[in-house]
């Protein structure tokens, strides 16, 4: 069974701090991917980042930045120098398959930016 | 606006009775996702159409259908409803490649009373 742990229900931080948002995972697959997306206080789901099992290397763009470690299946998500706009709540998500389909969401962090 | 329309944005209706979500997916795109978002569950993914033929199941009641059609829109078909199908119901649509970018709608958020 898959499983995906984001134990920061919310977090608050005040404008320009960076902040890391976490997310541990659990899985019996040896090929699985992992998802970042947003949801913004409007309620639309916005996708982040794809990442699968294979490739460790971090990414980053602009502000957003993924650490990957299979080490301590974890998958965070930091994101440099807040702004008020990246108020939402952030979900990480697993699938054994390659696609989108049959992934298993976290709960979910709610992040809110302070200006 | 990601180019995925969802129809209608707000749905109020009665236990026991059968609705019917639609779903247009961004130009071209040929696989389209449903996802359920409620209070109970979080989110979950419900199943997976491409080009018109079902590709992946997840937890979909019994009580809930979904198809695809030939110009592409999708339509999910929620019957017997009961309180607890009240929720956010999105679709997410990409062109069909493994490594395509997935654009959601705007959701249909369904009450049962």
């Amino acid at each position: 069974a898959q499983k995906v742990t984001q134990a920061q229900t919310e977090i608050s931080v005040v404008e320009k701090e960076d902040v890391t948002l976490d997310c541990v995972y659990e899985t019996r697959d040896t090929t699985y991917y992992l998802f970042w997306y947003k949801q913004p206080p409007s309620g639309e789901l916005v996708f982040l980042i794809r990442r699968n099992s294979f490739d460790e290397q971090n990414e980053i763009s602009g502000r957003y930045s993924w650490n990957f470690q299979k080490s301590t299946s974890s998958f965070n998500f930091t994101i440099t120098a807040s702004q008020v706009v990246d108020s939402a709540v952030y979900f990480c998500a697993l699938s054994f398959s390659g696609g989108y389909q049959k992934v298993t969401f976290g709960t979910g962090t709610k992040l809110q930016v302070i200006p | 606006d990601s180019g995925v329309t969802q129809t209608p944005k707000h749905l109020i209706t009665a236990t026991g009775q059968r609705v019917t979500l639609r779903c247009s997916p961004r130009s071209g795109d040929l696989s389209v996702y449903w996802y359920q978002q409620s209070l109970d569950q979080g989110l979950q993914f419900l199943i997976q159409y491409y080009n018109g033929e079902e590709r992946a199941k997840g937890n979909i009641l019994e009580r809930f259908s979904a198809q695809q059609f030939p110009d592409l829109h999708s339509e999910l078909n929620l019957s017997s409803l009961e309180l607890g199908d009240s929720a956010l119901y999105f679709c997410a649509s990409t062109p069909g490649t493994p490594t395509d970018t997935q654009y959601f709608g705007p959701g249909t958020r369904l009450t049962v009373l």
